[in-house]
Formats: C-alpha cells, structure tokens, sequence
C-alpha cells in the first residue's frame, strides 16, 4: 500500500535551536519528492523537490535528505526562527502519473 | 505576478446548494489540480487536469465536477453540496513533473 507517514506529529523547540523532520514512504514506483511549508490559514510553499539520484538539496537554512533505497527523507532546519512555525508537509510523486502520496505533516512551533 | 488564485476566499452554503470554485493561474503551467484538505488529514487529490482540454479524478471526486476552461483556468463545481464537502479547498498548478508546484490561498467553504 502506497504510504507517506511523517514524524514526530508535533514539535517544539526553541528559537534558535536546529531540528530535523523525518519522512518514510512506500509509493513506488517513485518520481520525486517534495517538501512544503504551510503556514497557517495559507496554502502550502515548496522548499524543495528531489528525485531518485539527488541526495540533497537545500534551501537556505533548509535542507532535505533523501536515501532512495531505505524510502527515508529528512527535512533540517538550521538557527530556527519565529516564522518557521508552521505545518511541514512531505510528498511523494508516483512516475509517470499525476498522481501524489501526501503525509499528514508535522506541526513546528519555534517558542521565543 | 500573482501566481495562483482562488476565489471566493470564504463560503458558507446550505446542503443542497449548488457552487463553482475559480481558480487561475498566470505562470502559464500545463497541468492544474484541486485538493481538498480537512482537518488532521493530508491533502487529498479531488481532479487535476495535465493539460488544457483533459481531466482526469483523483481520489476523491464523487460530488465534484471540474473544467478547464482554458490553459489559465480550472474550476470546480458542487453541484448540490452536503455537510461532508465541509473544508478547505486548495487549487495548484505546476509547468511538469519536476517542477515546482503553487497552490493558491485556498477556499475556506462551511456546507450547513
């Protein structure tokens, strides 16, 4: 069964502080996959897209992991701030379909 | 350039009632999608179109009808709504498959 299951649900840390999101997955066959930002009341934001042969990829003080054979991504977020308070949401494309595998996503919550 | 855009912003409808959500985008992409998205849950995949001219359901389409009335547009209908359409409906567009997708604002739509 095609699955995406993000963790921890929740998190909160202090502003200031890294922290890391994790992302397991089943989908396959696989396309890419995506990670987006989602603040509250808004529509989500793309931070990054990564296919099979990337590894890494940043965006600023974000950057996701990907181990295609293990099915495992991870999101890091460095010197976390205030507006990174948000839901975090983590995406699987299917290839060669219009079709995405969503995770519930993990609420951050940077405390002063 | 204002991406993608989503109106009304906010509706509340009585069951039975019927409704077309609007959505644009002036990225010129190819392929447009409409999501639904409720509480505790992932965004689940209602239609999309990959091109102007075709639409194709997605996980949840019962209740629900689109069109893509042009490459910039793709609406959606509830042609006679019921308290389980209750949420937040989000259109996106991307240009292809490894590229990066936009959502709009999001329609918040209370069916009573």
């Amino acid at each position: 069964k095609n699955q995406v299951e993000q963790s921890p649900q929740s998190l909160i840390i202090l502003e200031g502080k890294n922290c890391t999101l994790q992302c397991n997955y089943t989908v396959s066959p696989f396309s890419n996959l995506r990670w987006y930002k989602q603040d509250t009341g808004r529509g989500p934001v793309s931070l990054t897209i990564m296919t099979f042969s990337e590894n890494t990829k940043s965006n600023g003080r974000y950057t996701a992991t990907l181990d295609a054979d293990t099915k495992q991504s991870s999101l890091h977020i460095t010197a976390s701030q205030l507006s990174d308070s948000a839901s975090y949401i983590c995406v699987v494309r299917v290839y060669n379909f219009n079709k995405f595998y969503f995770g519930s996503g993990t609420k951050l919550n940077v405390k002063p | 350039n204002a991406g993608v855009t989503q109106t009304p912003k906010f509706q509340v409808l009585k069951t039975g009632q019927s409704m077309t959500l609007q959505c644009a985008q002036d990225m010129n992409h190819n392929s447009m999608y409409w999501y639904r998205q409720d509480p505790g849950m992932g965004l689940r995949l209602i239609y999309y179109s990959a091109s102007e001219g075709t639409t194709d359901k997605g996980e949840v389409p019962n209740g629900y009808n689109v069109s893509r009335l042009n490459k910039r547009e793709f609406s959606l209908r509830l042609e006679s709504a019921a308290p389980s359409q209750t949420s937040v409906y989000f259109c996106a567009s991307e240009a292809g498959s490894n590229t990066e997708a936009f959502f709009g604002q999001g329609t918040r739509l209370t069916v009573v």
